[in-house]
C-alpha cells in the first residue's frame, strides 16, 4: 500500500524554524517527484513546493521562496521541508504528496496524499 | 490571489448533473487536475490530464477543457459527492502549481 506519513509539526513562535518530514512507503520513492501542499484553517489548498526525483529541479510558491527549503533523502525514502523565519500566515496543515512521474513539471498533479501535519505559528 | 478561479459554491439535486469550472489563462496551455476533499480528510485526485480517472474513481466523474476554462462534470451526483473540489495546474510561467480557490458542492 502506498503511504505517506508527515511529522514534525507543532507550535512555534514567529521568526523561528521548523523542519517537517514525510516518510514514504509502498512505492519506489526515488522514481517520483514529491510536493508539499498546505491548507490554512478553513481555507483552500496552496501548493508550497515541488522537487524532482533527483533534487535536480525544485520549485517554490512565491509566498515561501527564500524562507522554505525542500529536500529529499532517497536512501531514507524521506521528503523534508525546512521552514525558516516562520510567520503567522504559515499556520496550516501541511500535506506531503506524490507526483506521478520523476519530474514535478512534466506531470504536474499529485496522485497520493498523506494525512498532513499541523504547524501553528504563534507567540 | 489564485491564478485559477472557481465559483465558491455550487449545488445539485440528487441524481442530476453538475459542472464545476476553473478559469485561468494558463489553462490554454496546461491541463487541470481535480481533487475532492471531504471534511477532515486529505484531498483525493479524481481527474488528471485530458480526462483520466485514477483507479477507484467512479465513471460519473469526467473532465474537459475549452479555451481558458477547465470543467469537472459529475453525471448523476450522489450524496457522497458532497465535498470541496479544487482544480490545479501549472501557472503561466510554468514554475508554480497553483490551486483554484475551491468549490463547495452541495447535493440536495
Amino acid at each position: 500500500e502506498v503511504q505517506l506519513v508527515e511529522s514534525g509539526g507543532g507550535l512555534v513562535q514567529p521568526g523561528r524554524s521548523l523542519r517537517l518530514s514525510c516518510a514514504a512507503s509502498g512505492f519506489t520513492f526515488d522514481d517520483y517527484a514529491m510536493h508539499w501542499v498546505r491548507q490554512a484553517p478553513g481555507k483552500g489548498l496552496e501548493w508550497v513546493s515541488g522537487i524532482s526525483w533527483n533534487s535536480g529541479s525544485i520549485g517554490y510558491a512565491d509566498s515561501v521562496k527564500g524562507r522554505f527549503t525542500i529536500s529529499r533523502d532517497n536512501a531514507k525514502n524521506s521528503l523534508y521541508l525546512q521552514m525558516n523565519s516562520l510567520r503567522a500566515e504559515d499556520t496550516a496543515l501541511y500535506y506531503c504528496a506524490k507526483g506521478p512521474s520523476s519530474s514535478w513539471t512534466d506531470y504536474y498533479y499529485m496522485d497520493v496524499w498523506g494525512k498532513g501535519t499541523t504547524v501553528t505559528v504563534s507567540s | 490571489s489564485s491564478e485559477l478561479t472557481q465559483d465558491p459554491a455550487v449545488s445539485v439535486a440528487l441524481g442530476q448533473t453538475v459542472r464545476i469550472t476553473c478559469q485561468g489563462d494558463s489553462l490554454r496551455s496546461y491541463y487541470a487536475s481535480w481533487y475532492q476533499q471531504k471534511p477532515g480528510q486529505a484531498p483525493v485526485l479524481v481527474i488528471y490530464g485530458k480526462n483520466n480517472r485514477p483507479s477507484g474513481i467512479p465513471d460519473r466523474f469526467s473532465g474537459s477543457s475549452s479555451g481558458n476554462t477547465a470543467s469537472l462534470t459529475i453525471t448523476g451526483a450522489q450524496a457522497e459527492d458532497e465535498a470541496d473540489y479544487y482544480c490545479n495546474s501549472r501557472d503561466s510561467s510554468g514554475n508554480h502549481l497553483p490551486f483554484g480557490g475551491g468549490t463547495k458542492l452541495t447535493v440536495l
